[in-house]
This record gives C-alpha cells, sequence and structure tokens, in this order.
C-alpha cells in the first residue's frame, strides 16, 4: 500500500512561489509503472490536475495548460518524495492541493490548504 | 481537453433506495491497449481526499463495497448504488485517465432524502 505524506506552508504570499512536498511509502518515486501527481480543488474550479512526474528510462514530465508556464514537479530519488513549485501566485490558487499515485489515483496525501495572501 | 459532464449536480435518495449517477465524455475514453475505458469514480467525503471506488469504468477497488457499481461505454457511464447506506453521502466525482490533462467531473452531491 503506498502512503503519501504532504509538507509544506498553508500560507504564500502574492508573488511568490508556492512549494509542497510529498514523501512516498510502500513505493519508489522511480518504479517505472506508475505515475506521481499534484491536483488541487477549489470551490470556483472542483477538482483540477495539475501534472505529473513519472520515470520510463528516463524522466517525464506533463502539465496543465492553465499553468504550464509557472509549474515545476521535480522527483528526489534520494529522499524518495516528490515536489510541486508553483511560482508567481496570486489569489486565485488558493486551494487544497493533494499529491496522488498511479494513473487512477488510488493513494492521496492528506491534503495541504494553501492560501495566497498579503 | 476532455469535458467530463455530470448529471445530476445534487441527488437525494432514500435509505435502501438505489442512486444512479452518469457521466459523459466529450471524446473516447476507451484505451486500446486492453479494450477498456479510462474512467474512474471517486467518492469525496467532508474535509477527506476523494476515494477511488471504481476503475476502468467497472471495476470495483478492493475494500468496496458491492453495492457500488460502475458500467457504460462509448461516452457515457454510470455509477449506481444499488441500495443507498448512511454512510455513502459524500460527492462523487468521475474523471477520464485517457490523455492528459486528466479531467474530473463537477461531482454530483448526494444526500439522504
Amino acid at each position: 500500500q503506498v502512503l503519501l505524506q504532504q509538507s509544506g506552508p498553508g500560507l504564500v504570499k502574492p508573488s511568490q512561489t508556492l512549494s509542497l512536498t510529498c514523501a512516498i511509502s510502500g513505493d519508489s518515486v522511480s518504479t517505472n509503472s506508475t505515475a506521481w501527481n499534484w491536483v488541487r480543488q477549489s470551490p470556483s474550479r472542483g477538482l483540477e490536475w495539475l501534472g505529473r512526474t513519472y520515470y520510463r528510462s528516463k524522466w517525464y514530465h506533463d502539465y496543465a495548460a492553465s499553468v504550464r508556464s509557472r509549474i515545476t514537479i521535480n522527483p528526489d530519488t534520494s529522499k524518495n518524495h516528490f515536489s510541486l513549485q508553483l511560482n508567481s501566485v496570486t489569489p486565485e490558487d488558493t486551494a487544497v492541493y493533494y499529491c496522488s499515485h498511479d494513473f487512477f489515483f488510488r493513494s492521496w496525501g492528506q491534503g495541504t490548504l494553501v492560501t495566497v495572501s498579503a | 481537453d476532455i469535458v467530463m459532464t455530470q448529471s445530476p449536480d445534487s441527488l437525494a435518495v432514500s435509505l435502501g433506495e438505489r442512486a444512479t449517477i452518469t457521466c459523459k465524455s466529450s471524446q473516447t475514453i476507451l484505451y486500446n491497449s486492453n479494450n477498456k475505458h479510462s474512467l474512474g469514480w471517486y467518492q469525496q467525503k467532508p474535509g477527506q481526499p476523494p476515494k477511488l471506488i471504481i476503475s476502468w469504468a467497472s471495476t470495483r477497488e478492493s475494500g468496496v463495497p458491492d453495492r457500488f457499481s460502475g458500467s457504460g461505454s462509448g461516452t457515457d457511464f454510470t455509477l449506481t448504488i444499488s441500495s443507498l447506506q448512511a454512510e455513502d453521502v459524500a460527492v462523487y466525482y468521475c474523471q477520464q485517465s485517457y490523455t492528459t490533462p486528466i479531467t474530473f467531473g463537477q461531482g454530483t452531491r448526494l444526500e439522504i432524502k
């Protein structure tokens, strides 16, 4: 069973960078049969997939068009985790952020409410 | 992008009665390598992340009660709860994992009548 544990700040100032980490237990970030995703949820946007990273002999990344210019998802094989960075945030980026696992999202982190406010 | 449209937005059903939620995809989500539809159903209760209950349109996840079933083909899919229990009160979402961007339906709120 894959368990995901999120960490990171719950308050970010406008124009700054949102950074979250998702620690993995029960699997390896570099396994070649799954993917590691970030999803956010807000009343205005519902459930919104942001992007993913996965390993198939090399690392691949897919990002949603709505955030492509601002997002980076990086794996860290030494720590067995993956991270989300979202640059130049605005109040519209306020949401609960989740990390999740696989192509159907079988495992989820606990969620982090990130508020963008001065 | 593939648009997932659920109906209804909310639903009230009596305990023990059947609940049916539909989901329509804007294009095919049939995965050629296994001839299955890349459609998942999720249950979300307040303060919790979504929980995957059905994958590949009709495969019930381990531990999910057999009163939950999924069906459908083409672009039309259905989640059925055969006999509603109090613990089934939640918001239900469909999701396509056929292609990126991965997209979700807007959700259906299920309540007890």
